[in-house]
């Protein structure tokens, strides 16, 4: 069974600066996807970014860029120049291609402060 | 487009009452569609998923049921609820196999906040 670890339950950082949330998973398989899903205070689930791990290439969407260690198994997300919209519950997922199941570490709580 | 539509939006029901809250999906056909529940605070739990109409899989041992009576509406139900019921309950759904590169994302409705008392 695949397991997903996120060891920081809460993270404060002032607004228009850099934040790095911390995930680590544990699994024997090669080939799998990675995503960070944000939820804000809505609890509307959105997906952020996604990474297959067949690809070296650390994904980048906007202020949001992944750094994928894929042999030490972690797969950290940086938040840069932090802005009042992006404090929301973040959340590592896992999934095995043609397993289609979405496994879920704790989640890391975010506030931005002005 | 495709949209999801999972409602109540809340719900508060006595301990041993019954359960059914219900998902569809508009805008695509044959999706794999999924149940989660979030407790206080915590990270999703996945109960229930369904690659296809009248096929359920279940996760996890519990007190609650999943139906997909037809291929885009997904049921979560209960006979008896338990205190240990109350969560945050999320539907979601994806692309089959098949259907492009992008069916390993998941999209989530709105979820429903159930308060068992």
């Amino acid at each position: 069974a695949q397991t997903v670890t996120q060891s920081q339950p809460e993270m404060s950082v002032q607004e228009a600066e850099t934040v790095t949330l911390s995930c680590t998973y544990d699994t024997s398989e090669s080939n799998y996807y990675l995503f960070w899903y944000k939820q804000p205070p809505s609890r509307q689930m959105i997906l952020v970014i996604r990474q297959e791990a067949y690809k070296q290439q650390n994904a980048t969407e906007n202020r949001f860029s992944v750094n994928f260690q894929k042999a030490a198994k972690s797969f950290s997300l940086k938040i840069s120049d932090s802005q009042l919209g992006d404090t929301a519950m973040y959340f590592c997922a896992f999934m095995i291609p043609n397993d289609y199941k979405l496994s879920f570490g704790a989640g890391t709580t975010v506030t931005v402060r002005a | 487009s495709q949209t999801i539509h999972q409602w109540p939006a809340t719900l508060v029901q006595p301990v041993g009452s019954p359960l059914s809250l219900e998902c569809t999906v508009e805008g695509t056909s044959n999706p794999n569609l999924y149940w989660y529940r979030q407790a206080a605070g915590r990270g999703l739990q996945l109960l229930f998923y369904s690659v296809g109409i009248g096929q359920i899989s279940s996760e996890v041992p519990q007190n609650l049921s999943a139906s997909r009576p037809q291929d885009r509406q997904f049921i979560l139900s209960s006979k008896k609820l338990l205190l240990s019921d109350s969560g945050f309950y999320l539907c979601a759904w994806s692309l089959p196999p098949g259907q492009g590169l992008t069916r390993e994302k998941l999209f989530f409705g709105s979820g429903t906040q159930l308060s068992v008392l």
